[in-house]
């Protein structure tokens, strides 16, 4: 089946800073990459996705990088705001719905 | 986006007794929705997949007779989890798909289990 391996587990950023996150997959019938935001508690919460035809997409200060050849994809934050501490996990879904998530990261951006 | 509502949000159980969580499409018909349980600081793992009208498609190392999912129709999903244990205390996060080309999952808000 699908693995999905996330890095770093946790990283801390100065405000104003910028935040990259990185994952991996192993299975190259997945096509479909989106990345969530999750606060204690509540649920994940859709950031950005990217599909496999595409090699990069922006929204705001979110940006997703897709690289088909390796199988990696990452998240890059710009100007990072307190807001935005979470955890947030990569997910690779084949079709349907079906993910396979990363173990996380935890993001903390200091004021 | 969709609507995924998950009910309830909270729930205490006694040891030994069975609980019911309902996912609901409120907004479009789910053909396939997906459950998943997250430990605390952990990820959301998939523990199965169910289609509406058929028997439910479970993860590997899941006991299905333990987690028991009924998909009888197109908005409604409900896993029961029969003769709940501590270990079984997890948050439950139910997901649906329109299956519709679009891959995109919608996500209930979560069932917090504790089981005393």
């Amino acid at each position: 089946g699908e693995n999905v391996e996330q890095h770093p587990s946790t990283l801390s950023v100065q405000e104003g800073d910028s935040a990259v996150i990185k994952c991996t997959y192993s299975d190259s019938a997945s096509n479909y990459f989106p990345w969530y935001k999750q606060e204690l508690g509540k649920r994940p919460q859709l950031i950005i996705d990217i599909r496999s035809n595409v090699g990069e997409k922006k929204d705001q200060r979110i940006a997703v990088t897709l690289n088909k050849t390796a199988k990696h994809f990452s998240l890059h934050i710009t100007e990072t705001q307190p807001e935005d501490s979470a955890v947030y996990f990569c997910a690779a879904s084949i079709g349907a719905g079906k993910s396979t998530f990363g173990d996380g990261t935890t993001l903390t951006v200091k004021p | 986006g969709a609507v995924v509502s998950q009910h309830p949000s909270w729930v205490i159980c006694k040891s030994g007794t069975s609980v019911k969580i309902e996912c609901r499409s409120l907004d479009f018909q789910a053909t396939t929705m997906f459950w998943y349980r997250q430990f605390p600081k952990q990820s959301l793992m998939l523990m199965a997949t169910s289609n509406e009208g058929s028997k439910a498609t479970y993860e590997q190392g899941v006991e299905k007779d333990k987690f028991l999912i009924n998909h009888a129709s197109l908005t409604l999903s409900t896993l029961t989890v029969t003769s709940a244990h501590p270990e079984d205390s997890s948050f439950y996060i139910c997901s649906a798909s329109s299956d519709k080309g679009n891959t995109e999952a919608f996500f209930g808000q979560g069932t917090r289990l504790t089981v005393v």
